[in-house]
């Protein structure tokens, strides 16, 4: 299984922060990394896909980088609406295995 | 728009199946771009995919869970289903289903998701 890792586990930032958050895989995945934002008690939400694509409908503040193992979401300037939870997730291969979440609060 | 609605007991015991049905509108489950999943996360933990199963019938579990789950696909009916036998504490879970894009025999993300269902174990 080709285990995921988010850091940090949680953040604090203030309205209009940058703010970025890593996940790594444990071997080569090439750009099959998506993004997802999740607000509590609803459900995920796709935000990037292959590691870059910005989907339909986001803000252009999102963006994400990255190819093999490291990869970046960042967040130019941080809105309200932003802070939530965020998830990595490999597709590269089964079992599709997500990051454990990095949750971003209110400073 | 294409949207995903899950149904099915909120309570099941242990040792016991869990039985949930995910009905699809706005398109059709014979999408060739498309698997349909289900994930699910325990509360106040992260997500777990579960498995995910093409209109024809071909499926892709999780070996964690493997033994246990069974999926289906009703054409007829556009709806999918997933089945997880001999439940424990450990399977309550907030259940997602959702489609996952599929291209070129490469998998893609999940891109439109139900909006889940709490299913309990407990006697």
């Amino acid at each position: 299984d080709i285990q995921m890792t988010q850091s940090p586990s949680s953040l604090s930032a203030s309205v209009g922060d940058r703010v970025t958050i890593t996940c790594r895989a444990g071997q080569r995945i090439a750009n099959y990394l998506n993004w997802y934002q999740q607000n509590p008690g609803k459900a995920p939400k796709l935000v990037i896909s292959a590691a870059s694509s910005l989907e339909s409908g986001v803000p252009s503040r999102f963006s994400g980088s990255g190819s093999g193992t490291e990869f970046t979401l960042t967040i130019s300037s941080l809105q309200p609406e932003d802070f939530a939870s965020y998830y990595c997730q490999q597709s590269y291969n089964t079992p599709l295995t997500f990051g454990g979440g990095t949750k971003v609060e209110i400073k | 728009q294409l949207q995903l609605q899950e149904s099915g007991p909120g309570l099941v015991k242990p040792s016991e199946a869990l039985s949930l049905t995910c009905n699809v509108s706005g398109a059709s489950i014979n999408y060739l771009n498309y698997y349909w999943g289900w994930i699910r996360q325990p509360p106040g933990k992260g997500l777990e995919w579960i498995g995910s199963i093409y209109y024809s019938g071909s499926t892709y579990y999780n070996s964690s869970l493997k033994s246990r789950v069974t999926m289906a696909v009703d054409t007829s009916k556009n709806q999918f289903s997933l089945k997880l036998s001999s439940v424990t504490a450990a399977d309550t879970a907030v259940y997602y289903c959702a489609t996952q894009r599929w291209s070129k025999g490469q998998w893609g993300a999940f891109d439109y998701w139900g909006q889940g269902t709490l299913v309990t174990v407990s006697s």
